[in-house]
């Protein structure tokens, strides 16, 4: 079983359109994370979420929402897309009480045309 | 602030010899290492970790890593690769031992090329 899943895996779109990434986690986990990686492998933090709080990435464009329907999901919805939102985005998630040991989706590549 | 320095991008080793993969951190307080490997169109697996205790930290697959806290190190090291080692490897860092509401800060990876 998957512990921590992301659809769609790929995802190609248009400028200016609005898209959400689903990330789904099995694990009992508390909280859960958004991660960028640009086309230099670089990765950073985009959010983080438990059911007590949302912390926010200050460089994240307010066009990026998180939103999490119950404590197993916390999907990414984007706003006017952007080309230089075109990235890899990587859902996580982790237990409080074991020292931010973070478990990673598969990744969704988004490429905005 | 935390910050991870891996200062190798890219590092060719061949085939059943030894690799070190550097990574250097800051931080103002305690912290949590961690190496995760990134296999090509794959997500982040986690190698290793260092929470406390001994500083000698055995992974996954035959990796070990040390934390040198004078030098503000926790290099990556396998006495022997395999081809199929070839991979992202990401140094990161936290500070949070409750679970990271912070996240993780990752250093810019460090691609292990293996040749035969």
């Amino acid at each position: 079983d998957t512990a921590v899943s992301q659809t769609p895996k790929y995802l190609v779109t248009q400028m200016g359109n609005d898209k959400s990434i689903k990330c789904e986690q099995n694990l009992g986990h508390d909280t859960m994370y958004w991660y960028k990686q640009d086309s230099k492998k670089f990765l950073k933090i985009m959010f983080s979420y438990n059911n007590k709080e949302l912390i926010i990435n200050e460089t994240v464009p307010n066009r990026f929402s998180p939103k999490s329907p119950d404590k197993a999901h916390l999907n990414l919805h984007i706003n006017s897309l952007e080309l230089g939102d075109s990235a890899v985005y990587f859902c996580a998630s982790s237990r409080q009480g074991l020292y931010n040991e973070q478990f990673f989706g598969p990744g969704t590549r988004l490429t905005v045309l | 602030a935390q910050s991870v320095t891996q200062l190798d991008s890219q590092v060719p080793v061949f085939e059943e010899a030894p690799v070190e993969l550097r990574c250097n951190y800051s931080s103002s307080v305690s912290v949590y290492l961690f190496w995760y490997v990134q296999y090509p169109n794959q997500g982040l697996q986690l190698l290793l970790k260092y929470l406390s205790g001994s500083t000698l930290v055995k992974g996954i697959n035959g990796f070990e890593a040390e934390f040198n806290k004078s030098q503000t190190s926790f290099h990556l090291r396998k006495p022997s690769v395999h081809i199929s080692d070839t991979a992202e490897y990401f140094c990161a860092v936290s500070d949070d031992p409750g679970g990271g509401a912070d996240g993780l800060t990752f250093g810019k990876g460090t691609h292990l090329i293996i040749q035969p």
